[in-house]
């Protein structure tokens, strides 16, 4: 199957500082999605990226699916970023999306 | 507007005992999903569902059972409960299309505790 690789798995931010967390996958692809896991565990979806760019305030992602990676970036990070970040790819007529370990940030005040 | 609802949110059992979990979604989407989730790791697959009345296993199938009698609710049944079930579940759901190109929904997980 796919194989999905995050990094950094660890992450510790000043609030204030920007970051750039990569997903690596093994196949091509046409579901890519982001999502954030807070400290209460909820899975809060961040962005669908499949390909392209995409912003949403103080985050963005880009997808370069020739290349199969996707960057999240979080600019002017704050403590409420901190929690888990996943991202989870399916390749071309899968139903089932494969989740990679995940990066855990924390944002220190 | 709920989304994807997962009973109970939390749950502790005995080595032994037998148990259901349920999600519901209210968004009319086909697939439906259980994973679960233990320490230091991603999201594992147990069952999924594309449709009302199939069921289909995962990457972790051993020790669960499913059910989709309607298309609103995907069952998630533990039949035998073991401590190395002790993890959080999650449930999601997804719009059909064969392409693949839908993003998934998820609640807000069950944390479950096997002793």
């Amino acid at each position: 199957g796919i194989q999905v690789e995050q990094s950094p798995p660890d992450l510790i931010l000043q609030e204030g500082a920007n970051s750039t967390l990569r997903c690596n996958f093994s196949d091509s692809v046409n579901n890519l999605q982001w999502f954030h896991q807070n400290p209460w565990g909820q899975l809060i979806n961040l962005f669908y990226i499949p390909s392209g760019t995409k912003q949403n305030g103080r985050l963005s992602a880009t997808t370069v699916a020739t290349e199969r990676y996707s960057l999240l970036y979080i600019s002017s990070s704050q403590t409420t970023d901190s929690g888990v970040y996943f991202c989870a790819v399916g390749p071309g007529g899968s139903y089932i999306p494969t989740f990679g370990r995940g990066t855990s940030l924390i944002v220190h005040p | 507007n709920a989304g994807v609802t997962q009973t109970p949110k939390f749950r502790v059992l005995k080595t032994g005992q037998s148990m259901t979990l349920l999600c519901a979604q209210d968004m009319n989407h086909e697939y439906m999903y259980w994973y679960r989730q233990d320490p230091g790791m991603g999201l594992r697959l147990i069952h999924y569902s594309v449709g009302e009345g199939t069921t289909a296993k995962g990457e972790v199938p051993d020790g669960y059972n499913v059910s989709r009698l309607k298309k609103q609710n995907f069952l998630l049944g533990l039949e035998s409960a073991a401590p190395s079930q002790t993890s959080v579940y999650f449930c999601a759901s997804r719009p059909a299309d064969r392409a693949g190109n839908q993003p998934q929904h998820f609640g807000d997980g069950t944390r479950l505790s096997i002793l």
